[in-house]
């Protein structure tokens, strides 16, 4: 049982460049998110998806797109970055309940010079 | 939109001690959960305790428990016989009951507790 798995760990990327970040849970959890830490800050949301086949904006969406593919997994896909890209980004599973806790990835660290 | 406050950016404690890390909130809602969650050096996001609003016990794990304040919307965590392995990041998060803000887990910026031996 690995819990959320992301990859990469670690990306640099170069300004206009384009990724994707891979998230997959093995929960059977029907909801996802997607959050970006930046030094001195907490999480902020980016994306979520609350079932398969839907997804939401959160709080910073402007520059990223998601997919949802399945239910186990939720890609964040940058088109073309920006240094004010840069940072750690963590992806989460839960159920539905609000009470339900959000498991975390690991994070992956990006870096956008 | 909520918001949620820490307002000590760093604390230290030594080791056996006990500690208190602070967090305030602000919502318009009148049902709610609280989260604590521990972020050490290895960068992962770990659950420490979990209140929800509508209870008035204050929440416990062990060494871990809450003093939760609604009126004052206060949620203050308490680390008893602290150790070693306690030292990390710790977040504040609110996430509303219902509605499209029921997804979303609110985070403070955190306070990094440092446990001296």
């Amino acid at each position: 049982n690995a819990g959320v798995t992301q990859t990469p760990k670690f990306q640099v990327l170069k300004t206009g460049q384009s990724m994707t970040l891979q998230c997959a849970q093995d929960m059977n959890h029907n909801s996802m998110y997607w959050y970006r830490q930046d030094p001195g800050m907490g999480l902020r949301l980016i994306y979520y998806s609350a079932s398969e086949g839907t997804t939401d904006k959160g709080e910073v969406p402007n520059g990223y797109n998601v997919s949802r593919l399945n239910k186990r997994e939720f890609s964040l896909r940058l088109e073309s970055a920006a240094p004010s890209q840069t940072s750690v980004y963590f992806c989460a599973s839960s159920r539905e309940s609000s009470y339900n806790e959000q498991f975390f990835g690991p994070g992956t660290r990006l870096t956008v010079l | 939109a909520q918001t949620v406050t820490q307002s000590q950016p760093e604390m230290s404690v030594q080791e056996a001690e006990t500690v208190t890390l602070s967090c305030t909130y602000d919502t318009s809602e009148s049902d709610y959960y609280l989260f604590w969650y521990k972020q050490p050096p290895s960068r992962q996001m770990i659950l420490v305790i979990r209140q929800e609003a509508y209870k008035q016990q204050n929440a416990t794990e062990n060494r871990f428990s809450v003093n939760f304040q609604k009126a004052a919307k206060s949620f203050s965590l308490k680390i008893s016989d602290s150790q070693l392995g306690d030292a990390a990041m710790y977040f504040c998060a609110y996430r509303a009951h219902s509605g499209a803000g029921s997804y979303q887990l609110t985070f403070g910026k955190g306070t990094k507790l440092s446990v001296i031996p």
